[in-house]
């Protein structure tokens, strides 16, 4: 089996400031996915990537960053953290791009802007 | 949601009774994958369903998938306390409709 692993899993930050948030996966799958989640709503794709070095966007990009540095990392950049950036980030990964492979799930992190 | 609605509800019942949850969407879609998540955790894939499928089984969970009225169902038979969780659908990798349903199931 394999773990997706997010870092920080809580990340405070100060409204204005640049932020970024990481990610590493030992499934060593083709696609990677950062998705937000604000409390009690459903998840949001931010942006995902099919292999290293591509960048796609999703529908929330707005506001962020992100590189695909390597196979098994993918790291979202928070470019200017708002009052309302508070939620829960999770990254994801999947054998394929295929839209319909099964997604696995880091436990996400936390951010709170102040 | 943009892609659709789920009927978002919050579920608190007994351990051992059954529970249906729905999923509601108005993008056309021939897949419906159904993901838990529990408290502080990231959500984990229960169940894809496609729609030559009509309804598909899982050990004590049984998906349904009815494209002519747009609309998915996900059902438990005897919960579990620690089937407590959030449940979503989604379209594909890239959407997930709706806000969940919030299940309890009380010991």
């Amino acid at each position: 089996g394999g773990i997706i692993t997010q870092t920080p899993k809580f990340l405070i930050g100060q409204e204005g400031q640049k932020l970024t948030l990481k990610c590493q996966q030992n499934f060593n799958h083709d696609t990677m996915y950062w998705y937000r989640q604000d409390s009690g709503k459903g998840l949001r794709l931010i942006y995902y990537s099919i292999t290293e070095n591509d960048l796609q966007k999703g529908d929330l990009s707005e506001g962020y960053d992100a590189s695909r540095e390597k196979k098994s990392s993918f790291s979202l950049t928070v470019t200017s953290a708002q009052k309302n950036e508070m939620a829960v980030f999770l990254c994801a990964s999947s054998i394929t791009g295929a839209n319909t492979g099964q997604l696995y799930f880091g436990e996400g992190s936390k951010l709170t802007v102040l | 949601s943009q892609w659709g609605e789920e009927n978002l509800q919050a579920l608190s019942i007994q351990e051992g009774e059954d529970v249906t949850m729905n999923c509601s969407y108005k993008t056309y879609t021939t897949v419906v994958q159904w993901y838990r998540q529990k408290s502080g955790k990231g959500p984990a894939q229960l169940i894809l369903i496609r729609s030559n499928e009509r309804e598909k089984r899982s050990g004590r969970l049984r998906a349904t998938l009815d494209t002519s009225s747009q609309s998915s169902s996900l059902s438990i038979t005897g919960t579990l306390a620690t089937d407590t969780a959030v449940y979503f659908c989604a379209k594909n990798n890239r959407i997930f409709f709706g806000d969940g349903t919030q299940l309890v199931v009380k010991p």
